[in-house]
């Protein structure tokens, strides 16, 4: 089993509409979550740390479930410019200064 | 500001060549990082240092060869590549949020082409 898993998408959506990925990890003890996303050829940015209590920035809501191990990315009103790959990311709790990345969840956003 | 500086943003080298990659951050981050990333995958790490210090190798091969010569800076040497170490590498680095976060900031890669 991988220690971070997403769905590879593409996820194929109109203007307006909104999109949630699933992210699940194997870990139990994985104590950080986040959101990086990644254009084309360019490098990964991060989009929303994940918190215990879920949280949102604009259009954008996070949450988590520790009890069975998923996070999820909720994007309302999807824009052009969210196409994009969508990188969930823990951090295991025993190696700090290690993040693990699921594959990506590709995201096509069309007129 | 969170900006990490990579030079050169493309490199093409032969097999038998030296270069280097540079990684430069001046938001006194504690830590650095190298990742390798191919075309469609997810980063893989190669090499952390924290505190200027060597913390974590994922058994990269010796012909990569990272030196952190101060804590704003961050070298990758290439030495006697093969064609299939062609991919983007990303320079990271990463700090303590309020929330007591590590957050983990990217530079903009070099694309390496191996011949």
């Amino acid at each position: 089993r991988k220690e971070v898993e997403q769905d590879p998408g593409p996820f194929n959506v109109p203007e307006g509409a909104t999109v949630a990925f699933n992210c699940t990890y194997s870990n139990s003890a994985s104590q950080s979550f986040f959101w990086y996303r990644q254009d084309c050829r360019k490098e990964p940015k991060l989009l929303m740390s994940v918190y215990s209590s879920g949280n949102e920035d604009g259009r954008f809501t996070a949450q988590l479930n520790r009890a069975s191990q998923y996070i999820s990315l909720l994007i309302r009103d999807s824009k052009l410019s969210d196409s994009a790959t969508y990188l969930c990311v823990v951090n295991l709790s025993n190696v700090t200064d290690k993040l693990i990345f699921g594959t990506g969840t590709r995201l096509q956003v069309f007129p | 500001d969170t900006e990490v500086t990579q030079t050169p943003k493309h490199l093409v080298m032969g097999m038998t060549n030296k270069k280097s990659l540079k990684c430069e951050q001046h938001m006194g981050h504690r830590a650095m990082y190298w990742y390798k990333q191919k075309a469609k995958k997810p980063p893989e790490l190669m090499f952390v240092y924290s505190y200027e210090k060597l913390s974590i190798n994922e058994s990269v091969p010796s012909r990569f060869s990272p030196e952190c010569p101060n804590s704003s800076l961050l070298n990758l040497h290439l030495h006697a590549l093969q064609p299939e170490d062609s991919a983007l590498y990303l320079c990271a680095s990463s700090s303590w949020d309020g929330r007591g976060l590590d957050i983990q900031y990217f530079g903009a890669g070099t694309r390496l082409s191996v011949l």
